[in-house]
């Protein structure tokens, strides 16, 4: 079946312009978080969905948002960005409750903020 | 708090030795998951293996194990019979609470397989 898919997989924007970044999970999948990798900061949680609700949320400023979809495509929202929010944003899903290692990544969506 | 500590920023191998990826923690749960993630050029997050706190054996996976060692709250990797392929960034992750999917990761260790 196919993967995780992030779209879009590059971009570059403007600082204090806001942007939309996509992800499909695995279908079957109702999990779906987020992580933001920056050099600096490493790999941080930032929020997971499951079933459109937010079930976990990182230490992020509110500029950061997502949400998700009855078919759990999930989206996150950055606006007002500034020059510390490029980073590679990585999407992963899970199934929830099977397999405890079943957290399947995206290819991430790299973000450059000018 | 979890927090995960991985004291490797950089580590070269030659081909065809093994190779031990160091990893700490530290946790006040009782029950948690560790993680190993590989991380080539592309960024792409690849599941390696994984280790329950209340599993009694290593975890292995193919050349892949888990030295886990619960009362020095370690998880260290070792992978066998290195190859070019396996030059990559590794993480070491740990997962709380069974159910929530968030994890913690560590900073990393740039594995380097020399020919």
């Amino acid at each position: 079946k196919a993967g995780v898919t992030q779209t879009p997989r590059y971009l570059i924007k403007t600082r204090g312009q806001q942007v939309t970044l996509s992800c499909s999970p695995i279908s079957g999948h109702r999990s779906v978080s987020w992580y933001q990798q920056t050099p600096g900061q490493g790999l941080q949680f930032l929020f997971e969905y499951f079933s459109e609700t937010q079930r976990n949320k990182g230490n992020f400023p509110g500029r950061f948002s997502g949400r998700q979809f009855s078919n759990s495509r999930s989206e996150m929202n950055v606006s007002t960005l500034e020059l510390g929010d490029s980073a590679l944003y990585l999407c992963a899903s899970s199934l929830d409750g099977a397999d405890p290692y079943e957290q399947y990544f995206g290819p991430g969506t790299r973000l450059t903020v000018t | 708090a979890q927090k995960i500590t991985q004291t490797q920023p950089g580590m070269f191998v030659q081909e065809k030795e093994a190779v031990t990826l160091d990893c700490t923690y530290d946790t006040s749960d009782q029950s948690y998951g560790l993680f190993w993630y590989k991380q080539p050029s592309s960024g792409e997050m690849i599941f390696l293996i994984y280790q329950g706190s209340y599993d009694e054996q290593n975890a292995t996976e193919g050349r892949y194990s888990l030295n886990f060692q619960k009362a020095r709250k370690s998880a260290n990797l070792v992978i066998s019979a290195s190859q070019l392929g396996d030059s990559a960034m590794y993480f070491c992750a740990m997962r709380g609470v069974q159910g929530a999917q968030k994890l913690v990761f560590g900073q990393g260790t740039r594995l380097t397989i020399n020919p």
